[in-house]
């Protein structure tokens, strides 16, 4: 079974520029997750999908943050634009339920440095 | 809202010693606990969960952790470490109704020494 992919890996870019990453949830997952993990400090939920519904988008920064999952399956984050603080890695995550005791699938992250 | 706090940042050992990381949460409703693993360059993997029932949980390669609700903690421990465990260890909380969404601590670095 294929887990979470990610692209891309990696990014720099200089402030104020915009950037979008992408993910590929597990086949079958509803859930999906994005989570924001800044150099020594532990992921912090952003946004979560079922399907391609928002149930929980109250720790985005949706000043500059945006994400989409239109036919809920794939899922696209967008920074614009960035600002140095963002720099970090952002991992997507899904599961097979939205409530219960699903277990959490992560991709690699896609690590973001802004200059 | 629900928080987790592990008190050890870095924790350094010797291979074959034992180690104890330590993971506490606060929260007002019954919830479920966690330890995942992030080794370099990997996304994070499940290493054990407190779902209900029995306090003490194990993973397969010898982890386990201890649910105590008076103390509110959720230590994990292993009794004689290898080279291959050294990696960040995160502990987290979902609330019982809010299934899968995890609140994170900030992490423990485990680095095994031969």
């Amino acid at each position: 079974e294929a887990g979470v992919a990610q692209s891309p890996r990696y990014k720099i870019i200089e402030k104020r520029q915009s950037v979008a990453f992408w993910c590929n949830p597990i086949s079958g997952h509803a859930t999906l997750y994005w989570y924001q993990q800044i150099l020594g400090q532990g992921p912090k939920l952003l946004i979560q999908f079922q399907n391609n519904g928002v149930v929980d988008d109250s720790q985005l920064p949706k000043d500059r943050f945006s994400a989409e999952r239109l036919k809920g399956v794939d899922s696209t984050l967008k920074i614009q634009p960035a600002k140095l603080e963002d720099s970090a890695v952002y991992l997507c995550a899904s599961s097979s339920r939205l409530l219960g005791t699903g277990e959490l699938f992560f991709g690699e992250g896609s690590r973001l440095t802004v200059l | 809202a629900q928080s987790v706090t592990q008190l050890d940042s870095q924790v350094p050992v010797f291979e074959e010693a034992p180690v104890e990381l330590r993971c506490n949460y606060s929260s007002s409703v019954s919830v479920y606990l966690f330890w995942y693993v992030q080794y370099p360059n990997q996304g994070l993997q499940l290493l054990l969960k407190y779902l209900s029932g029995s306090t003490l949980v194990e993973s397969i390669n010898g982890f386990e952790a201890e649910f105590n609700k008076s103390q509110t903690s959720f230590h994990l421990r292993k009794p004689s470490v290898h080279i291959s465990d050294t990696a960040e260890y995160f502990c987290a909380v979902s609330k019982e109704t809010s299934g899968s969404r995890l609140t994170f601590g900030e992490g423990t670095q485990l680095t095994v020494n031969p």
